[in-house]
C-alpha cells in the first residue's frame, strides 16, 4: 500500500523533555510537511521540505525541529521550548508545488 | 502564508438537503484549490479539486464552484447524508510557491437524520 505512516498514534510527553514524532511516505514524494492542528484553528505549517537534505520553516517552526537525511522520512521533534505542545499533529507530501497534499493519520501529543 | 477565509464554521444540515461552504482568498498567484474532508481523529483526505481555468467541477454529490473575479470559491454537497458529517478545510496554493498549502480554518458539518 502507498502513502503516509504517521507514529505514535497517541503520544504522552512530561514537560521538560523532547520528543520525536515519526513520519514516513512510500510515494516517492519529493514534498513533505508537518502541520499543527488545534480546535478552531485549521491547520498551521510547522515546517516543510521540498528535497532531502533541505527544509524551510513554516508559520509557528518555534519550539520544533526536522530533518530530512532521507526522501521518504521527514521527523518532526517537538522540544522542550515549545511552550504548548498538547496537539494533533499531521505529516503529508506532495508530488509537486501546485498540486494537492496527502495526509498520515496524526499523532496526537499530550503533556502530562 | 496569505490567508484562505472559510465560513461558515459550522453548518447543520438535514439529510437529502444542500450543504454549502464558502471559501474567499486574496493571493491572486493561488492556481489550484482543493477540498479536504476529516473525520474526527483521522488525517484530512482530498475530496475533490478545481484550477482556476474552469468555472465548476463535480464529482458525485459534490461540486466546486469557482468565481475568478471574485476570488471566491465553495464546496456545494447535494443529497447531503449522515455520512457526510465531518470538517471540511479549504485550501489553496500557488504555483511559484515552495510552502505548500494554505488552509481555512474548516467548518464543521451536521447532517441531521
Amino acid at each position: 500500500d502507498g502513502g503516509i505512516t504517521q507514529s505514535p498514534k497517541y503520544l504522552f510527553r512530561k514537560e521538560g523533555q523532547n520528543v520525536t514524532l515519526s513520519c514516513e511516505q512510500n510515494l516517492n514524494h519529493d514534498a513533505m510537511y508537518w502541520y499543527r492542528q488545534d480546535p478552531g484553528q485549521g491547520l498551521r505549517l510547522i515546517y516543510y521540505s521540498q528535497i532531502v537534505n533541505d527544509f524551510q520553516k513554516g508559520d509557528i517552526a518555534e519550539g520544533y525541529s526536522v530533518s530530512r537525511e532521507k526522501k521518504e522520512s521527514f521527523p518532526l521533534t517537538v522540544t522542550s521550548a515549545q511552550k504548548n505542545p498538547t496537539a494533533f499533529y499531521l505529516c503529508a507530501s506532495s508530488p509537486g508545488r501546485n498540486t494537492e497534499a496527502f495526509f498520515g493519520q496524526g499523532t496526537r501529543l499530550t503533556v502530562v | 502564508q496569505q490567508q484562505v477565509k472559510q465560513s461558515p464554521q459550522s453548518l447543520i444540515v438535514q439529510k437529502g438537503g444542500i450543504s454549502i461552504i464558502n471559501c474567499a482568498y486574496e493571493n491572486t498567484a493561488f492556481d489550484y484549490f482543493p477540498w479536504y474532508q476529516q473525520f474526527p481523529g483521522k488525517g484530512p483526505a482530498l475530496l475533490i479539486a478545481i484550477r482556476p481555468d474552469v468555472s465548476e467541477k463535480k464529482e458525485g454529490r459534490f461540486t466546486i464552484s469557482f468565481n475568478k473575479s471574485a476570488k471566491q470559491f465553495s464546496l456545494h454537497i447535494m443529497d447531503s447524508q449522515p455520512g457526510d458529517s465531518a470538517t471540511y478545510f479549504c485550501a489553496a496554493v500557488a504555483g511559484g510557491g515552495a510552502d505548500g498549502l494554505t488552509f481555512g480554518k474548516g467548518t464543521h458539518l451536521i447532517i441531521q437524520p
